[in-house]
């Protein structure tokens, strides 16, 4: 029973760069969630899909920044020329149905240092 | 947005004691769901506890528990017989019935346990 999984666990860009970030959710969950965590503060909503669609985008911070899910199942998120106030760790997660009282399972997150 | 609060950075506690996390938040919806989440070094969050806001009953889980006062909109989280393995992050968690894709989140307590 495999959990979410993300990859890189740990990336390093310098400022301008682009970067992709990729979730495995766990099969056949429904929901996928991406979070932002700055350093000493909790997880901050980015974006929501449910299947491929994308439902709520409204926490991307800036146009830099985009999410995909094409197939329903695996979702990357791509930030583009990388600024230093991005560097944080991103965390993904799955839920297997929508709805707000099903528990969202979380992946270990990527940790992205922007210098 | 709602808006969830954490007052204690970090908690200490020795090991087989209790400790309560505090945690408050700020909504006008009656519907809604809190989480605890716990965050060891490893990043990946885990569900501790959950209480749907319609349920007058306190959730517990083992040696978790909660003390959720709907009318002061506060959630506290109580930990008995503290273990090693208990350290880690805590963080409060809202999700709403009407717009429940999203958690918000506060800013976590550290939890240090004393052998």
């Amino acid at each position: 029973g495999a959990g979410v999984s993300q990859s890189p666990r740990y990336k390093v860009a310098k400022r301008g760069q682009d970067v992709a970030l990729r979730c495995d959710p766990i099969s056949g969950h429904v929901s996928l969630f991406w979070y932002q965590q700055a350093l000493g503060q909790g997880p901050e909503f980015l974006t929501y899909f449910q299947n491929e669609a994308q439902l709520d985008k409204s926490g991307l911070p800036s146009d830099r920044f985009f999410a995909e899910r094409p197939e329903g199942s695996v979702s990357t998120l791509k930030i583009q020329r990388t600024q230093q106030e991005d560097s944080a760790v991103y965390l993904c997660a799955s839920s297997p149905h929508q709805g707000p009282s099903y528990e969202q399972y979380f992946g270990p997150g990527t940790r992205l240092t922007v210098t | 947005a709602q808006t969830v609060t954490q007052s204690q950075p970090e908690m200490s506690v020795q090991e087989a004691e209790t400790v309560t996390l505090s945690c408050t938040y700020d909504t006008s919806e009656s519907d809604y769901y809190l989480f605890w989440y716990k965050q060891p070094p490893s990043r990946q969050m885990i569900l501790v506890i959950r209480q749907e806001a319609y349920k007058q009953q306190n959730a517990t889980e083992n040696r978790f528990s909660v003390n959720f006062q709907k009318a002061a909109k506060s959630f506290s989280l109580k930990i008995s017989d503290s273990q090693l393995g208990d350290a880690a992050m805590y963080f409060c968690a809202y999700r709403s019935e009407n717009t429940g894709n999203q958690f918000y989140f506060g800013t976590g307590t550290s939890l240090t346990v004393i052998p």
